[in-house]
């Protein structure tokens, strides 16, 4: 069960895109369309806002979008705003029946 | 209103043991799957336990033989049986409903 790996940080200035990897295995990411994505701002519970790798939760913002390609899922923060400030953490479910997070991605708004 | 609020964290010597309680308010707990997530202090998330409506439970290999997870539907909460704790435990323990609604954690600290 390893992690999913993602990059440590992404950057992007008031009004970009920016997207996010995350890298698994055939095992996870890449067995079935099961990935979730949270947003977690310092000293907060973490945030769904993603489900089933494009599904947003009711209410949130179509400036979160995700999509697949092989083994690594993405997720893509268009038209960056100051409170995209935040750590970012994918997660899928496994053929084993389990689920597995990514390693967290830093988001920072310059 | 939806929510889940934990309970049981605390300070626990290794090797000891501690129960985790998630009483759930605004939806019958039983009918969605439930997890365990945790947070080491400055570190990452990482799941830890799940069991869906059907009563089917799996675990993280970290914790596998260790943890138990488990639910009263008579009393709509989802309990966290913890066992051998060792230091690497150490981490503020949520309560997942769905992926969607998380509980605001509590602190397990495993120390001599």
């Amino acid at each position: 069960q390893s992690a999913l790996t993602q990059p440590a940080s992404v950057s992007g200035s008031p009004g970009q895109s920016i997207t996010i990897s995350c890298t698994g295995t055939s095992s996870d990411v890449g067995s079935w369309n099961l990935v979730s994505w949270y947003q977690q701002h310092p000293g907060s519970v973490p945030k769904l806002i993603l489900y089933e790798g494009t599904q947003r939760p009711s209410g949130l913002s179509t400036r979160f979008s995700g999509s697949k390609s092989g083994n690594t899922a993405f997720l893509t923060i268009s038209e960056l705003q100051a409170e995209d400030e935040a750590d970012y953490y994918c997660c899928s479910y496994t053929r084993s029946g389990t689920f597995v997070f990514g390693t967290g991605t830093k988001v920072t708004v310059l | 209103e939806v929510q889940l609020v934990e309970s049981g964290g605390g300070l626990v010597q290794p090797g000891g043991s501690l129960r985790l309680s998630c009483a759930a308010s605004g939806f019958t707990l039983s009918a969605f799957y439930m997890s365990w997530v945790r947070q080491a202090p400055g570190k990452g998330l990482e799941w830890v336990s799940v069991t869906n409506s059907g009563g089917t439970t799996d675990y993280a290999d970290s914790v596998k033989g260790r943890f138990t997870i488990s639910r009263d539907n008579s009393k709509n909460t989802l309990y966290l049986q913890m066992n051998s704790l060792r230091v690497e435990d150490t981490a503020v323990y949520y309560c997942v409903a769905d992926q969607n609604v998380w509980g605001q954690g509590t602190l397990v600290t495993v120390s001599s």
